[in-house]
Parts: structure tokens; sequence; C-alpha cells
């Protein structure tokens, strides 16, 4: 089956600081992948999509110049969470699709800013 | 936004029995699928049913599909401890495969 990878899995920060989290997709190339934020006993929210070569869409309310993204190849795609503060405290987690098909997730990134 | 109402919210049962999570949405589907999250970790794909499908059945699990009703059912028969967890619908609607629209959830609580 497809494998997405995540990295880092958790990941804790200082607030002001940057964070990039990675996706992977291991065994196929992903032309799309989504990234997902997920606040304590909340459902997942789509933050953006992103396009390999293009730039990210977001979703409403969702802050591109904090949360950037970058989906240089067909197998990474990057979230930066820049000058990071302790409500971007979340667990963020990606998937990975190739045209028609489902989407695979990655194993998520929990991430902690103190 | 969130597409997907799911009830209840919570359900909690002995272990033998059998659990069923309902799922509505409010636009059209290419695929419905479920998901099980155990607490602060990643997610676990069940089962996908496809716009054009009724019924799915994977193991314990017995999915069914009513397009017409906007609505699908996850059914967990003969639950164990382990099944314990939150199980989320999510909905893929548009034109961008794998854009998935989350409920809001069922937290799952199985009694040994």
């Amino acid at each position: 089956g497809a494998v997405v990878s995540q990295h880092p899995s958790w990941v804790i920060c200082k607030s002001g600081t940057s964070v990039k989290i990675e996706c992977r997709s291991l065994d196929f190339q992903a032309t799309t992948m989504f990234w997902y934020r997920q606040f304590p006993k909340q459902s997942l929210m789509l933050m953006a999509t992103s396009n390999e070569g293009s730039k990210a869409t977001y979703e409403q309310g969702v802050e591109k110049d904090k949360f950037l993204i970058n989906h240089a190849s067909l197998t990474l795609s990057t979230l930066t969470v820049t000058s990071a503060h302790p409500e971007d405290s979340s667990f963020y987690i990606c998937s990975a699709s190739w045209g028609a098909t489902e989407a695979f997730f990655g194993q998520g990134t929990r991430l902690t800013v103190v | 936004s969130q597409q997907g109402e799911e009830d209840p919210q919570a359900l909690s049962i002995q272990e033998g029995e059998n659990a069923t999570m309902n799922c509505s949405y409010k636009t059209s589907i290419n695929n419905l699928q479920w998901y099980r999250q155990n607490s602060g970790r990643g997610l676990v794909h069940l089962i996908l049913i496809r716009s054009n499908e009724r019924e799915k059945h994977s193991g314990r699990l017995r999915v069914t599909l009513d397009t017409s009703k906007k609505s699908s059912s996850l059914l967990i028969t003969a639950s164990r401890a382990a099944d314990t967890a939150s199980y989320f619908c999510a909905t893929d609607g548009g034109t961008s495969y794998g854009k998935l629209t989350f409920g809001q959830g069922t937290i799952l609580t199985v009694h040994p």
C-alpha cells in the first residue's frame, strides 16, 4: 500500500521560533498533498492543499504567511509554522494522493509551543 | 468548514456489544471514508465506500451509505476493549480527490 511518512512525530519549540514539518510519499509520486490541523478533542480541519510546483491553496481563515507550504517535488511537501505561539500548539497531519485516488495519511506531528 | 455531523458524540458500551455510529453530510460526494484515531495518535483508515455503493463489509465492520439521505453508518460488531477510540467519517466530494472534510467524530469507549 501507499506509505506517507511525516517527520518529526513530535516537536517542542520556543515561542517566536519557526518549525518545519516534512511529509514524504515513500512509494508513489504525490501530485497533491493536504495539510490538516487538529486541536485537542476536536476534529481535523483542512488547512491547505498543495500541488507540486505551484502555490498552495489555503482554506479560509488560515494565514498563509504564518503557515508556509512548499511542495517542491512529487514526494515531499513541507509545512513551516513561522513565529510559533502557544495557540499554534496542535496536531498537524498531512495526506498525499495522486490523481483520482484516495489520500494516504502520515503519522502526524504534535507541536507544542512553550 | 466541517461538513459532517456524527452522532452520537460519545458512546459507551460493554465488550461484546455492537456499536453503531452515524454520519451525515451536506454536499455530493465521490466517496465516504471512516477512520479511527486512538488518543493523541494518527489516523487509521478503516473503510472506504464509494458513492455508487450501498454497503460494505470489512471484518467486524459494516458501513452503509444512503446518498439520498446523505448519511452513512458504521457498525462495529462484537466490540472489544481495543476498539476504544475516536471514529471519524470523512467525505471526499470535490474535484480534487483526496481532499477530505471530516465529521466531528464519535468517542467510543468499550468497557471490558
